[in-house]
């Protein structure tokens, strides 16, 4: 069955680290988004991505990058870990047509002390 | 800007009936809704498409009022398994991309 993958499923790291979370969906989606999950402010758009090749900054993206060599990858890095950006980080993925309907991954959460 | 969900949180007894709010200060293309359950995955529920239709899935509709950039959630003769957090996603110009509301954390009671 076709699914999507998150790892580390929890990670601990310091200030000023940097971290890199994984994606992996078996969809073969043209489409994949990070979210980050927060108390109060629910699922925010980090960024997401159209195809090989294309990234696009969502509403919360400062402080992270993503790169797509490949349909089925899209790494989430965290150039210099913050406080700030302790949270639940989901990875989705959704055809180019159709509905739009998102898949999820399960999770990972980061905290960084 | 992150549409706004309303109420933030419900709690219902089984059987009774509930409406979650989702209101945007954007022209919208189409509305999502999700339901998340305590440490899962957001899952999908429907989707609206511009042009006021309302869907059904089991016992939980939707409206899409496209005018007023609302949609609605209706939740019939609520069961113990609905509990849970309830997101709106909101497309702006069909571009697949999705906007999340805060959600609306909804407990049934038995």
């Amino acid at each position: 069955d076709a699914e999507i993958t998150q790892s580390p499923r929890h990670k601990i790291t310091e200030t000023g680290r940097q971290v890199t979370l994984a994606c992996h969906q078996t969809w073969n989606h043209n489409n994949m988004f990070w979210y980050r999950q927060d108390l109060g402010h629910g699922l925010r758009l980090i960024h997401y991505s159209y195809g090989v090749q294309d990234t696009n900054k969502g509403e919360v993206s400062d402080g992270y990058s993503v790169s797509r060599s490949n349909t089925e990858d899209l790494p989430l890095t965290l150039e210099s870990a913050a406080s700030s950006q302790t949270s639940v980080y989901f990875c989705a993925s959704s055809e180019s047509k159709g509905n739009g309907e998102l898949f999820f991954g399960e999770g990972s959460r980061l905290t960084v002390l | 800007q992150q549409p706004v969900q309303s109420p933030q949180a419900v709690i219902l007894r089984e059987g009774e009936d509930a409406v979650i709010n989702c209101s945007s200060s954007k022209a919208l293309y189409s509305v999502h809704w999700y339901r998340q359950k305590h440490g899962e995955a957001p899952v999908f529920l429907m989707i609206l498409l511009k042009g006021g239709e309302q869907k059904g899935h089991e016992k939980i509709s939707a409206s899409f009022n496209e005018k007023k950039q609302q949609s609605s959630l209706y939740l019939t003769a609520s069961q113990l398994s609905y509990s849970g957090t309830y997101f709106c996603g909101t497309e702006i110009g069909g571009t697949y991309k999705y906007i999340f509301g805060t959600g609306t954390r909804l407990k049934v009671l038995a």
